[in-house]
């Protein structure tokens, strides 16, 4: 079965820094892979997801990702924090192929990302 | 074009009673997933329909049931509830699977007491 994992459950910086919320899969075979963001008392918003190709993933409010096949990772990446993107930040994961034993969509634990103003 | 919608927003109910959660998918959506969420859990995947047919199944007792209708509402139901099923119950539809990103709901506030 995959697994995701977030080895951080909080992540803190300052308004105008970059920040980096990290995330390594496990998966048979190639992976499909997704963020999303959840604001408090509400549910998931996606954000963006990597299928195929580059290997740099751009998606909304100027979040990018970056698809590393060797390091089994997908890191959440955006250039400058706001205070607005403080939330909680979930990768999560399904195999491409549908016959790779479980093709449920598994998510991480969830990294919590405060932006200090 | 509407979100996906939950109802009812918040639940309480008393440990052995049955609840049902509703959940209508943004229009041309016909894959509905379900999940609980829970502060020491996480997110965790309940099943998953597609076109009336459960497609996917996660690791919960055989209290979790759902279905899916031929306008692609689901609703999921837990019988003799527990302490324990107090979550968070997130609803996600997408026009298929596998590539598909999910669109969640609100969401679900249900407390067994």
């Amino acid at each position: 079965a995959q697994s995701v994992a977030q080895p951080e459950d909080q992540v803190n910086v300052a308004e105008g820094n970059p920040l980096t919320v990290k995330c390594t899969y496990s998966v048979s075979g190639n992976p499909y892979l997704f963020w999303y963001v959840q604001y408090p008392n509400r549910g998931l918003q996606f954000l963006l997801k990597y299928i195929t190709g580059d290997n740099l993933v751009k998606g909304s409010y100027g979040f990018e990702a970056e698809f590393n096949k060797s390091q089994t990772s997908f890191h959440l990446k955006k250039p400058s924090a706001l205070v607005s993107d403080s939330a909680l930040y979930f990768c999560a994961v399904r195999p491409a192929y549908s016959g790779a034993g479980s093709y449920q969509l598994t998510f991480g634990k969830g990294t919590k990302l405060s932006v200090i103003p | 074009k509407a979100g996906v919608t939950q109802t009812p927003r918040y639940l309480i109910k008393t440990r052995g009673q049955q609840v049902t959660l509703s959940c209508s998918p943004i229009s041309g959506h016909r894959s509905v997933s379900w999940y609980q969420q829970t502060p020491g859990q996480g997110l965790q995947f309940l099943f998953e329909y597609f076109s009336e047919t459960q497609r996917n199944k996660g690791n919960f007792p055989g209290r979790f049931s759902g279905r899916q209708f031929s306008n692609s509402r689901s609703e999921m139901n837990v019988s003799t509830l527990e302490l324990g099923d107090s979550a968070l119950y997130l609803c996600a539809s997408s026009k298929g699977q596998g590539v598909d990103e999910q669109y969640f709901g609100p969401g679900t506030r249900l407390t067994v007491t």
